[in-house]
This record gives structure tokens, C-alpha cells and sequence, in this order.
């Protein structure tokens, strides 16, 4: 499987503090990006980042990408209860498919 | 504008009985997916359509087949239901070949039984 890995599976964490994922992944990739996932409900796109850049912010989002490592990371600053989420992380190659992790548990206590 | 739509919702159904799920997107998107999401597992590629007449195999294509009605719609079809198949379905759809963002449906959870 080329499936990526979350780590960690699981993060319980107060309101106002930081949450940092990571995502590492098997083969060579054009971009990453992350999905948030609130329960029972679709995917939602939170941020795409390319292979040629590094880093990259969207509001209280901050993704990083390391390509030698094949790994990426998600910081949301300033955590709220409405942060609290499944986080996956997918990564796109040349062709039309995409590779989900098995994703983040977050939980942020109010 | 709906964005991309999933019937049914749920479904329950009996060992060897068949079934399709509709997938519609309306944002006139060319590539659409289809996903399966197992507890631990992320989501897994079923099959795929990168444009109006073609449909390719993903990671985990046994079991299913799919239509690709038109731009708007991309069917899945369980011809032979076995419980391996109780899961949540994810439909989703991208637009231009530079855009990696995908729009994601509600999901249909099926149990088979």
C-alpha cells in the first residue's frame, strides 16, 4: 500500500494551546495536502503545499514539507473546540490518484 | 450550488444482494472518485475518473464496478454484496489537472449483512 501514516493516532489537548501532526508517506510526490474531518460527516480541505515549496500558512494553519524525509507536518496555533477533528493527510503524484493516511485524532478540551 | 451529493445515506443490505450509489457534482469539475473508509484504515481509492468516459482501477477495485454518466455523475456498483464491503463511501471530485483539492460528498454507510 502506498498509504501514508499520521502520527500520533490520537491528541487530546486544552483550548489555546498548539496541536502538531505529522504525516510520512512511501513514494515521490507532486503535492500533500490535509483534510479536516468532522464526525460522521465529508472531507474538507484545509491546505495543499507543493513539492518544490516548504512551508506554507493559511490563517492559524501552518504546513511544513520535508521531501528528503518524506514527511510532512501540521501546526494549528491557538487551538478551539471546534478544532476538534480527524486530520489526514493525502498525497498526489503525477497521475490522478491520491493516497490518504490513516489520520490524526484531535481532541481539544474547552 | 450543492457541491457533490450522495444517495442513499445509509444502507443495509443482505449478503449477494447488489446495489448502486449515485455520486452528482455540480462545480463542472472533470475528475471524480470514489473512496471507501474503514476504522483505522484512512480511506482507500476504489476507482477513479479523470474525465467524461474514462474510469480507472484505484487500490482497491474487487468487488465494484462504476459508471461515468457524464461530466456531473459517477456511479459505483456492488454487483454481489459480501460483509468485507460494510464501510462508509466517500464520492469526490477535482477540478483542473493542476488543482490537487478535493470536494467531498456526505457518505453513504453501508452495512451488509
Amino acid at each position: 500500500s502506498q498509504q501514508g501514516e499520521e502520527d500520533p493516532q490520537a491528541l487530546s489537548i486544552q483550548e489555546g494551546e498548539n496541536a502538531t501532526m505529522n504525516c510520512s508517506y512511501k513514494t515521490s510526490i507532486n503535492n500533500l495536502q490535509w483534510y479536516r474531518q468532522n464526525s460522521g460527516r465529508g472531507l474538507v480541505h484545509l491546505i495543499l503545499i507543493r513539492s518544490n515549496e516548504r512551508e506554507k500558512h493559511s490563517g492559524r494553519l501552518r504546513v511544513t514539507l520535508d521531501t528528503s524525509k518524506k514527511s510532512s507536518s501540521l501546526l494549528i496555533t491557538a487551538s478551539r473546540a471546534a478544532d476538534t477533528a480527524s486530520y489526514f493527510c493525502a498525497t498526489g503524484t503525477t497521475g490522478n490518484q491520491f493516497y490518504f493516511g490513516t489520520g490524526t485524532s484531535l481532541t481539544v478540551i474547552p | 450550488n450543492a457541491g457533490v451529493t450522495q444517495t442513499p445515506k445509509f444502507q443495509v443490505l443482505k449478503t449477494g444482494q447488489s446495489m448502486t450509489l449515485q455520486c452528482a457534482q455540480d462545480m463542472n469539475h472533470n475528475s471524480m472518485y470514489w473512496y471507501r473508509q474503514d476504522p483505522g484504515m484512512g480511506l482507500r481509492l476504489i476507482y477513479y475518473s479523470a474525465s467524461e468516459g474514462t474510469t480507472d482501477k484505484g487500490e482497491v477495485p474487487n468487488g465494484y464496478n462504476v459508471s461515468r454518466l457524464n461530466k456531473r455523475e459517477f456511479s459505483l456498483r456492488l454487483e454481489s454484496a459480501a460483509p468485507s464491503q460494510t464501510s462508509v463511501y466517500f464520492c469526490a471530485s477535482r477540478g483542473g489537472h493542476l488543482s490537487g483539492e478535493q470536494y467531498f460528498g456526505p457518505g453513504t454507510r453501508l452495512t451488509v449483512t
